[in-house]
């Protein structure tokens, strides 16, 4: 299995708003609603942010959405702050009923 | 509150095999599916596979001839063997559990802290 296309880098600044997009097939992205995202800080565990393409986890903030269309799932961040800047995975369930995360984007908040 | 905490050698040597264990604390291992995923350093993330509390396992087809993920429900543990590797797996390694309402495992929603395991002579 391949692992879904990320843009590597995506920035804005403070207040702003960023999208990062999550490519895949019609075996993983495409296939099911079951796309979510983590946000990775340095030196720690990824945090789940969104599950089933749109759906947040308690305690997560309501800045963050996700949306699909076709192959390609989102990630919306709205009124970036300092604190978002982090790594950011998507992830996918597949045909195979395996896992498949994205290859990682670096958000920086300028 | 789940908690999730990988155990094992921090050095293997190349053509051996690595084994990591993965206590659940804070909730019942059973229900559930339980995955191992890496990450080299600087890089991004790999699932390896999964194993659901009665045994059932799936795993990465880029490494299926080498894993073996199991579960001692007992407790609470499940464990991870990856055999014949190499300098490149060396990496941070996380359990995690994988959850979803449709009771296939769809998201990835408890990780451990990770532990990096470094191949090395």
């Amino acid at each position: 299995q391949s692992a879904l296309t990320q843009p590597a880098s995506v920035s804005g600044s403070p207040g702003q708003s960023i999208t990062i997009s999550c490519t895949g097939t019609s075996s993983d992205v495409g296939g099911y609603n079951y796309v979510s995202w983590y946000q990775q800080h340095p030196g720690k565990a990824p945090k789940l942010m969104i599950y089933d393409v749109s759906q947040r986890p308690s305690g997560v903030s309501n800045r963050f959405s996700g949306s699909k269309s076709g192959n390609t799932a989102s990630l919306t961040i709205s009124g970036l702050q300092a604190e978002d800047e982090a790594d950011y995975y998507c992830g996918s369930y597949t045909s195979s009923s395996t896992y498949v995360f994205g290859t990682g984007t670096k958000v920086t908040v300028l | 509150q789940v908690q999730l905490q990988e155990s094992g050698p921090g050095l293997v040597k190349p053509s051996e095999t690595l084994s990591l264990t993965c206590t659940v604390s804070g909730g019942s291992i059973s229900n559930y599916y339980w995955s191992w995923i890496r990450q080299p350093p600087g890089k991004g993330l790999e699932w390896i596979g999964y194993i659901y509390y009665s045994e059932s396992t799936n795993y990465n087809p880029s490494l299926k001839s080498r894993v073996t993920i199991s579960v001692d429900t007992s407790k609470n543990q499940f464990s991870l063997k990856l055999s014949s590797v190499t300098a490149a797996e060396t990496a941070v390694y996380y359990c995690a559990r994988n959850w979803g309402a449709s009771g296939n495992p769809t998201r990835v929603d408890y990780w451990g802290r990770g532990t990096l395991v470094t191949v090395s002579s």
